[in-house]
């Protein structure tokens, strides 16, 4: 099975500020790679598919890249309604992996 | 408006049995594979299973495979998870979720989720 590292599990951050989130896949997974967003009692949303695709109605400030085996998600200008925690996924072969989480709070 | 709707979360005891059902509206079921997806509580996301558009293709996480059965009735615009010998672990929100059209495998719309508790 594919094994998706994500790091951090936690960060602390203010309106306005760049954050960078990372997902390691333990094996090559080509672009198959997606970031969504769960907000407490709240279903998960996709942001990001295929490493750097906006999903339609998802703002510009969110950004994805890939790196080899390592994918990124950006936030350039941190927003209020940004705060939740962040979700990779390798959408490369069954069975489908999510990363740990990534949450990201107000400093 | 697409839209998901999961039921028949329950609290059942160790061993036991259950079936979880999730409604469809708003877009061609057919056209769409469909995933579970689980959330035990303060935890993070785990994906369940996969079944294809027509349900001839169906898959499994490692965690739940020879113990759940994906399935699907196409008529009736519903998706199913039937769960058996469950264990304490089976704990969570289960997510019904539909896939991306032509991408099998990650999800773009969500249910709200329907609750599985194993507890003697």
């Amino acid at each position: 099975d594919i094994q998706m590292t994500q790091s951090p599990s936690s960060l602390s951050a203010s309106v306005g500020d760049r954050v960078t989130i990372t997902c390691r896949a333990s094996q090559s997974i080509s672009s198959s790679l997606n970031w969504y967003q769960q907000k407490p009692g709240k279903a998960p949303k996709l942001l990001i598919y295929t490493a750097s695709s906006l999903q339609p109605g998802v703002p510009s400030r969110f950004s994805g890249r890939r790196s080899g085996t390592d994918f990124t998600l950006t936030i350039s200008s941190l927003q209020p309604e940004d705060f939740a925690t962040y979700y990779c996924q390798q959408s490369y072969s069954p069975p489908l992996t999510f990363g740990g989480g990534t949450k990201v709070e107000i400093k | 408006e697409v839209q998901l709707v999961e039921s028949g979360g329950l609290v059942v005891q160790p061993g036991g049995s259950l079936r979880l059902s999730c409604a469809a509206s708003g877009f061609t079921f057919d056209d769409y594979a469909m995933h579970w997806v689980r959330q035990a509580p303060g935890k993070g996301l785990e994906w369940v299973s996969l079944i294809s558009w027509d349900g001839d293709s169906t898959y499994y996480g490692d965690s739940v495979k020879g113990r759940f059965t994906i399935s699907r009735d196409n008529s009736k615009n519903s998706l199913s998870l039937q769960m058996s010998s469950l264990r304490v672990e089976d704990t969570a929100l289960y997510y019904c979720a539909k896939a991306v059209y032509n991408y099998y495998y990650f999800m773009d719309v969500w249910g709200k989720g329907t609750t599985v508790t194993v507890s003697s």
